[in-house]
């Protein structure tokens, strides 16, 4: 089956720093990715749909400037986390589309972010 | 919010039982998805269930789906200590977007 790559798989910040997290569809070109962020015994949350070489649609009540998106290939996807704060430590999980149209997802492994 | 609702929110059956977690949703779906997730890990796919399909099997997986409504129910079988792990159905409306429900807790005791 496709294969999405997310990484790095884990990591810790500081608050105020920065973070970019990368979703890579390994072997299938992704139309379309999508960023979902889940804490703990919690659900998915959907926070973004990102299509190559266009701006991301984010979700209700989701930041764009603090959550920055961008789809530079049909490969490759990235969030980047701005100026983090110790509520943004989550786990970013990234999925992607390839054209079926039957609409099936592939998810990555995740991303577990801790800011202290 | 539009979220879907699983029940139950935890379940704890013994090995070779069998389990059933149900899923409700709110809007009319293309199709249903149904995932695992293991403690902290990332999910795998089970099984996808189409709007106009009723039924859908895989091993030891039975999926329904109800769209008059709007339910979905998965039935593992012959449950396995293996098999403990979190559960979600996802929807998706048409707009390529899926929405996960609340997902249930599954552990199975040996």
């Amino acid at each position: 089956g496709a294969v999405v790559s997310q990484h790095p798989s884990w990591v810790i910040c500081k608050s105020g720093t920065s973070v970019k997290i990368e979703c890579r569809s390994l072997d299938f070109q992704a139309t379309t990715m999508f960023w979902y962020r889940q804490f703990p015994k919690q659900s998915l949350m959907l926070m973004a749909t990102s299509n190559e070489g266009s701006k991301a649609t984010y979700e209700q009540g989701v930041e764009k400037d603090k959550f920055l998106i961008n789809h530079a290939s049909l490969t490759l996807s990235t969030l980047t986390v701005t100026s983090a704060h110790p509520e943004d430590s989550s786990f970013y999980i990234c999925s992607a589309r390839t054209g079926s149209p039957w609409r099936e997802q592939y998810f990555g492994p995740g991303t577990r972010l801790t800011v202290t | 919010s539009q979220q879907g609702e699983e029940d139950p929110q935890a379940l704890s059956i013994q090995e070779g039982e069998n389990a059933t977690m149900n899923c409700s949703y709110k809007t009319s779906i293309n199709n249903l998805q149904w995932y695992r997730q293991n403690s902290g890990r990332g999910l795998v796919h089970l099984i996808l269930i189409r709007s106009n399909e009723r039924e859908k099997h895989s091993g030891r997986l039975r999926v329904t789906l109800d769209t008059s409504k709007k339910s979905s129910s998965l039935l593992i079988t012959a449950s396995r200590a293996a098999d403990t792990a979190s559960y979600f159905c996802a929807t998706d409306s048409g707009t390529y977007k899926y929405i996960f429900g609340t997902g249930t807790r599954l552990k199975v005791l040996a």
